[in-house]
């Protein structure tokens, strides 16, 4: 079974900008690469997906390398409430092979 | 997006007896997923249940233990038949966006812990 890796957990500070990045070596050629964030007792949050380059919605940016064995997920000025754990989750559109990140908890100190 | 919910929120239960839980979306989906999240652990998919076709199961997940129901296109039912402490979880349902989304919605979760 393909593993998706992350880092266990990150620290940062208001206002820092946090990249989170996301091992998934056996992506497939149809696969897109999205992002979630969960805050306790909730279910994830879907955040932002992208196939290659470089993605960018109101939340957060998404760098894919050209190999898309890898990907980063970016948020811009972190405030308390983006203290949550966040997951990467290769799929294609069948919605197929839905294997989450092992997960980052990031926290975001004052 | 999707706007669903979960019945019960959370549940205590005793070994070798059974739970159902419930999951309504707001509106017609294809695609719905049902997954576990044990405490500060990743989320692990159980079944697909798409309406009109039996659900799939992921490997180590069998029907007999996590039977589910996919009555329409709003509706669906995960039971957890026989429990025993190790099902003691966090369990999620999602459905899938449509129009060639990548992105799930998911519920609040039910979670559910057997003595």
């Amino acid at each position: 079974l393909a593993k998706t890796t992350q880092p266990i957990s990150m620290d940062s500070y208001e206002g820092q900008e946090v990249n989170i990045t996301c091992s998934h070596n056996n992506i497939a050629t149809n696969d897109y690469i999205t992002w979630y964030q969960q805050f306790p007792s909730q279910g994830p949050r879907f955040i932002i997906q992208g196939y290659k380059t470089k993605v960018t919605n109101e939340v957060a940016s998404l760098f894919i390398p050209a190999d898309r064995k890898s990907s980063t997920l970016s948020l811009p000025r972190v405030s308390l409430s983006d203290t949550a754990v966040y997951y990467c989750l290769p799929l294609n559109t069948g919605f197929q092979k839905l294997v989450f990140g092992t997960g980052t908890r990031l926290l975001v100190s004052p | 997006s999707a706007v669903i919910s979960q019945k019960p929120s959370r549940d205590i239960c005793q070994r070798g007896t059974s739970l159902t839980i419930q999951c309504q979306v707001d509106s017609q989906v294809t695609m719905m997923f049902w997954y576990r999240q044990q405490p500060g652990q990743s989320l692990t998919l159980i079944a697909t249940a798409n309406q009109g076709s039996e659900a799939t199961y992921e490997s180590g997940f069998v029907i007999d233990k996590f039977p589910i129901s996919r009555p329409n296109l709003t509706f669906s039912t995960l039971t957890v038949s026989n429990m025993s402490p190790e099902d003691s979880s966090i369990y999620l349902c999602s459905v899938g966006a449509g129009a060639g989304g990548y992105e799930q919605y998911f519920g609040p979760g039910t979670r559910l812990t057997v003595t």
